[in-house]
């Protein structure tokens, strides 16, 4: 069974750092991609970033709202991402999620065939 | 960054009825385009991708449709557990983007 299990989300003040996992189990993990999306209370969806297979040189792509504040990066041996997420903003508050990427020649990378259970960020003072 | 509009941005419809929701893109995205399906408290739910291709265990009553610039999801009969929110998100580019959402509530 794919599993997805994010942590390491909290309260923070603004300005400070922190970094979630997602913890991945029941597929290949090194084959494939992995992107974070986010859920701002009472919100809708925004992506975040993802961040390709080592298969193909693990390049990573962000969104420009934590571009240059934010960091997807894996451990292919341990089954993780991670998300360093630096520099934090009160609208950076949000429950957030790593999806699994499906990707194929005919349909390319496709974000969400499984979803892990999220984990709220909460940045204030 | 490619913009994604859905509409409505909420209805009220029956059991039943025949439900179709429309996003656009402000540019070509040829296929690349997946809906999901989110509930209260609950993590979203791919049920397309590719514009067309059901996910799998999605019933048969979703479909989806269109390439370029237009999609439509379509709940073909809508039962009670359909009551939720769906979001289109593009693929076909980065940054991805998801339209605002669609609110689809009980009439």
């Amino acid at each position: 069974e794919v599993q997805l299990v994010e942590s390491g989300g909290g309260l923070v003040q603004p300005g400070r750092s922190l970094r979630l996992s997602c913890t991945a189990s029941g597929f290949a993990f090194g084959d494939y991609a992995l992107s974070w999306v986010r859920q701002a209370p009472g919100m809708g969806l925004e992506w975040v970033g993802f961040i390709k297979s080592q298969i193909y040189g693990g390049t990573t792509q962000y969104a420009a709202s934590v571009e240059g504040r934010f960091t997807i990066s894996r451990d292919d041996s341990n089954s993780i991402a991670y998300l360093q997420m630096n520099s934090l903003k009160t609208e950076d508050t949000a429950v957030y999620y790593c999806t699994r990427v499906s990707h194929s020649v005919s349909t390319g990378y496709s974000e969400g065939d499984y979803w892990g259970q999220g984990t709220l960020v909460t940045v204030s003072s | 960054d490619i913009q994604m509009t859905q509409s409505p941005s909420a209805m009220s419809a029956s059991v039943g009825d025949r439900v179709t929701i429309t996003c656009r893109a402000s540019q070509d995205i040829s296929n690349y385009l997946a809906w999901f399906q989110q509930k209260p408290g609950k993590v979203p739910k791919r049920l397309i991708y590719a514009a067309s291709s059901l996910q799998s265990g999605v019933p048969s009553r979703f479909s989806g449709s269109g390439s370029g610039t237009e999609f439509t999801l379509t709940i073909s009969s809508l039962q009670p557990e359909d009551f939720a929110i769906y979001y289109c998100l593009q693929q076909n580019s980065y940054p991805r983007t998801f339209g605002q959402g669609t609110k689809v509530e009980i009439k």
